[in-house]
């Protein structure tokens, strides 16, 4: 049985620090795995998908990476803003299995 | 944590054919349930938001006609796909919300032929 995790489960940070989120998941045998962005009474807004061939993608300043064979991936976030501050999840997606989801790390960026 | 179910988990339909996707929050009460879907090798997209006694909020793109969503009570939510064609296949998830937090049903998987 999948079961993702990810640390820490809230971080607070001053703005324009660089910080990394991690998000762990026990079997590699995945599809893809996709970080999300979830604010407070909104719906989930996609920021990154990795397939399982791929090893890192990039958008604007944020970098996610994927290790399959350790089970781990990475979101980098870079010269942190206020507006960045939400609930940060890592999603996998098993073959032809459903979606699970890590718990998320709050994330706060102090103005 | 909470928990919300969807069912069916899966589906097979032929083209032409409505298909309805329910989904429910067992242990708390949600006036605001969420849909998504996913298509192969794309990123998971919110397709509308679902209020319990009002109509919901359709995301630009999401055809509200095709895309039947009825919020009747605060713990249940449906997504009817009407007239399904093999291009509506994708997968289907809802979350819902409990205060501030969402917590997600485990997703329908849609295969239309």
């Amino acid at each position: 049985k999948q079961e993702v995790t990810q640390i820490p489960a809230a971080l607070s940070v001053p703005e324009g620090e660089n910080l990394v989120l991690n998000c762990s998941f026990t079997d590699s045998a995945i599809y893809n795995l996709q970080w999300f962005r979830q604010d407070p009474g909104k719906g989930l807004t996609s920021l990154l998908l990795i397939q399982s061939s791929q090893r890192e993608q990039t958008s604007g300043r944020l970098n996610a990476s994927l290790d399959k064979s350790s089970g781990r991936s990475t979101l980098y976030i870079a010269a942190s803003q206020p507006g960045d501050s939400a609930t940060y999840l890592c999603a996998v997606d098993n073959y032809g299995q459903n979606f699970v989801f890590g718990p998320g790390t709050r994330l706060s960026v102090l103005p | 944590g909470a928990v919300v179910s969807q069912h069916p988990s899966r589906v097979i339909c032929k083209s032409g054919t409505s298909v309805k996707i329910e989904c429910r929050s067992l242990d708390f009460q949600a006036t605001t349930m969420f849909w998504y879907r996913q298509f192969p090798k794309q990123s998971l997209m919110l397709m509308a938001t679902s209020n319990e006694g009002s109509k919901a909020t359709y995301e630009q793109g999401v055809e509200k006609d095709k895309f039947l969503i009825n919020h009747a009570s605060l713990t249940l939510s449906t997504l009817t796909v009407t007239s399904a064609h093999p291009e509506d296949s994708s997968f289907y998830i809802c979350s819902a919300l409990d205060g501030p937090e969402q917590f997600f049903g485990p997703g329908t998987r849609l295969t239309v032929l």
